[in-house]
């Protein structure tokens, strides 16, 4: 059974800072891994989708990278702002799992102006 | 048009109502999904629909029965629904059944079971 494990589950930095949100997962048979965004109450955001066959995926600040052989995805915010803070979700799709996503916890992260 | 729309945005019920929540997407995806989400936690897929046609079903109670009348529409109906049934329930939708690509997520329903 795949078990995501996101670390740390909270997170508080001033602004302007680099940071880094780990994701790890049991099983390296994944299809692919999803980072998400969600605000407090609302619904999920993706942010970048990274294939098994890729190593690493940008967005503006964001860049999120796997290591499928040692089950490790990390997201990398640089220059965060006050409005990053959110909780960061990462979900792994399985091989022949259909399109069933696993979440991971999720980080909350808190930017201070 | 690039979203989901998920109604109502909050809900409040008895454990004796039955109710509807609503999804509707026009993205021409094929895969249509319910989570549900508890406070602080990760969501945890309850249905997938695939094509219309009912895929998944991750042992959820019958309290709570799906719908997919079209490609476009995906209901929840709720019956006899328990205090811990509380939460905020996700749809979603992506391209295909089997699809590659990304999983796009409505804004949620807020369910509060009195």
């Amino acid at each position: 059974k795949q078990e995501v494990t996101q670390i740390p589950a909270a997170l508080s930095v001033p602004e302007g800072e680099n940071l880094v949100l780990n994701c790890s997962f049991t099983d390296s048979a994944i299809y692919n891994l999803q980072w998400f965004r969600q605000d407090p109450g609302k619904g999920l955001t993706s942010l970048l989708l990274i294939q098994s066959s890729q190593r690493e995926q940008t967005s503006g600040r964001l860049n999120a990278s796997l290591d499928k052989s040692s089950g490790r995805s990390t997201l990398y915010i640089a220059a965060s702002q006050p409005g990053d803070s959110a909780t960061y979700l990462c979900a792994v799709k399985r091989n022949n799992a259909g399109n069933m996503l696993t979440f991971g916890g999720g980080t909350r992260l808190m930017v201070k102006p | 048009d690039t979203e989901v729309t998920q109604t109502p945005k909050h809900l409040v019920m008895g454990m004796t109502n039955k109710k509807s929540l609503k999804c509707e997407q026009h993205m021409g995806h094929r895969a249509m999904y319910w989570y549900k989400q508890k406070a602080k936690k990760p969501p945890e897929l309850m249905f997938v629909y695939s094509y219309e046609k009912l895929s998944i079903n991750e042992s959820v109670p019958s309290r709570f029965s799906p719908e997919c009348p079209n490609s476009s529409l995906l209901n929840l109906h709720l019956h006899a629904l328990q205090p811990e049934d509380s939460a905020l329930y996700l749809c979603a939708s992506s391209p295909r059944g089997r699809a590659e690509g990304t999983q796009y997520f409505g804004p949620g329903t807020r369910l509060l079971v009195l």
